[in-house]
């Protein structure tokens, strides 16, 4: 079964810093490898979305790289700003059919 | 266009009740994936469901069920409800076109308390 950590699970970065989130996965054998934020009470965001046959993918500021082989994912926040804290969530889909393997989070904190 | 709704939006039942939760889809959308959140377990996969048919299943007992209408709408029922069934239930739709890779929109969710 597919365990998917995040570390760390709490983080705390001053307005403009630039940060990096973590994940790794137990089996490489993924279909793609998705990012989400989630703000207090609500659902997901869907953030990027990597395909199993691509490297990274880049939104705004943001940018998301795969490396399968290694079983890691790293998103990558420039100038953060305060309207990015929120609980960042990776999930691996092993089969293409919308069932996701979520990670427990990195609470993330941008202080003004 | 609207996103994904999810009603009720909070509710309260006691141990022994049976629930049923309802999920709306994005127009067009065929996919419905159903999510439990709890402090203790995080994220956890219930059930997907494309064209009215359960197409994968999480480890969760029979006493999880779902299905789907002809309009894409879902529902999941949970019957003999326990106090570990305490949690935020989130309703995720996507397209779904074969080969494509799909990104899933999340519903608010439902928070449900079992007393």
């Amino acid at each position: 079964k597919q365990e998917v950590t995040q570390i760390p699970a709490a983080l705390s970065v001053p307005e403009g810093e630039n940060l990096v989130l973590n994940c790794s996965f137990t089996d490489s054998a993924i279909y793609n490898l998705q990012w989400f934020r989630q703000d207090p009470g609500k659902g997901l965001t869907s953030l990027l979305l990597i395909q199993s046959s691509q490297r990274e993918q880049t939104s705004g500021r943001l940018n998301a790289s795969l490396d399968k082989s290694s079983g890691r994912s790293t998103l990558y926040i420039a100038a953060s700003q305060p309207g990015d804290s929120a609980t960042y969530l990776c999930a691996s889909d092993q089969t293409g059919a919308n069932n996701l393997f979520f990670g427990t989070g990195t609470r993330l904190t941008v202080i003004p | 266009k609207a996103g994904v709704t999810q009603t009720p939006r909070y509710l309260i039942k006691t141990r022994g009740q049976q629930v049923t939760l309802s999920c709306s889809p994005i127009s067009g959308h065929r996919s419905v994936s159903w999510y439990q959140q709890t402090p203790g377990q995080g994220l956890q996969f219930l059930f997907e469901y494309f064209s009215e048919t359960q197409r994968n299943k999480g480890n969760f007992p029979g006493r999880f069920s779902g299905r789907q209408f002809s309009n894409s709408r879902s529902e999941m029922n949970v019957s003999t409800l326990e106090l570990g069934d305490s949690a935020l239930y989130l309703c995720a739709s996507s397209l779904f076109i074969k080969g494509n890779t799909d990104t899933q929109y999340f519903g608010p969710g439902t928070r449900l308390t079992v007393l």
